[in-house]
């Protein structure tokens, strides 16, 4: 079963915890996004990569990480230092860039209690 | 920096009405330009893209360079499209892809 896969699809977190969300995917695409969905604000980009050991801050980097190690994986922590870490989280490859399609993940909602 | 902007959160029609979704961006190049839906409990996918000039489920999009549009438009609605529509940008370095907020569709019977 090709495609993208995001995990775990909800997570739960206590303030002041980092937590890593992982997104995984097969179609041997070098380019990885994150995105930050929230009502009203359409899609943020957090952080994105065009290659392996290479990656990039989006808009709203401020308080995430990333790495890029494989190809296949793309994983996002969201660390204490981000304020408001609720959120559902998006993320995307593409074959590469520019007039490509973005395949997306099921997403992870990130509930911090 | 590049930057896509859609005015309407919400846009309702009657089934077989004509409606326009809009999308203007900010970007100094020449972009790449496409539009993503969102159905319910779906994932996010592509709907078309400008490079293609295609027709997807009925829809169309002219990218207006003058206006920094693309506008996205189909002649007569189905109850089968309602969903949320993005428009994105991408440079022609592919160092950003960024979306707008997002318009939602409904489509009354």
């Amino acid at each position: 079963d090709g495609g993208i896969t995001q995990s775990p699809k909800y997570l739960f977190r206590k303030e002041g915890q980092n937590v890593t969300l992982s997104c995984e995917q097969n179609l041997n695409h070098d380019a990885m996004y994150w995105y930050r969905q929230d009502p009203g604000q359409g899609l943020r980009l957090i952080y994105y990569s065009q290659i392996v050991n290479d990656f990039q801050k989006g808009d709203i980097a401020e308080g995430y990480s990333v790495s890029r190690e494989k190809k296949e994986s793309f994983p996002l922590t969201v660390t204490s230092a981000q304020k408001n870490p609720t959120a559902f989280y998006l993320c995307a490859s593409r074959r590469s860039r520019g007039n490509t399609e973005a395949f997306f993940g099921q997403g992870t909602r990130l509930t911090v209690v | 920096a590049q930057r896509v902007t859609q005015p309407e959160k919400l846009l309702s029609v009657f089934k077989g009405a004509p409606v326009e979704l809009k999308c203007n961006y900010s970007y100094s190049g020449s972009p790449e330009l496409f539009w993503y839906v969102q159905y319910s409990r779906q994932r996010l996918q592509l709907l078309l893209r400008h490079i293609s000039r295609e027709s997807i489920k009925g829809f169309t999009a002219d990218l207006n360079k003058g206006e920094t549009s693309f506008h996205l438009k189909k002649p007569f609605a189905q109850e089968e499209d309602s969903a949320m529509y993005y428009c994105a940008l991408d440079n022609n370095y592919g160092q950003n892809f960024v979306f707008g907020p997002g318009t939602r569709l409904s489509v009354l019977p």
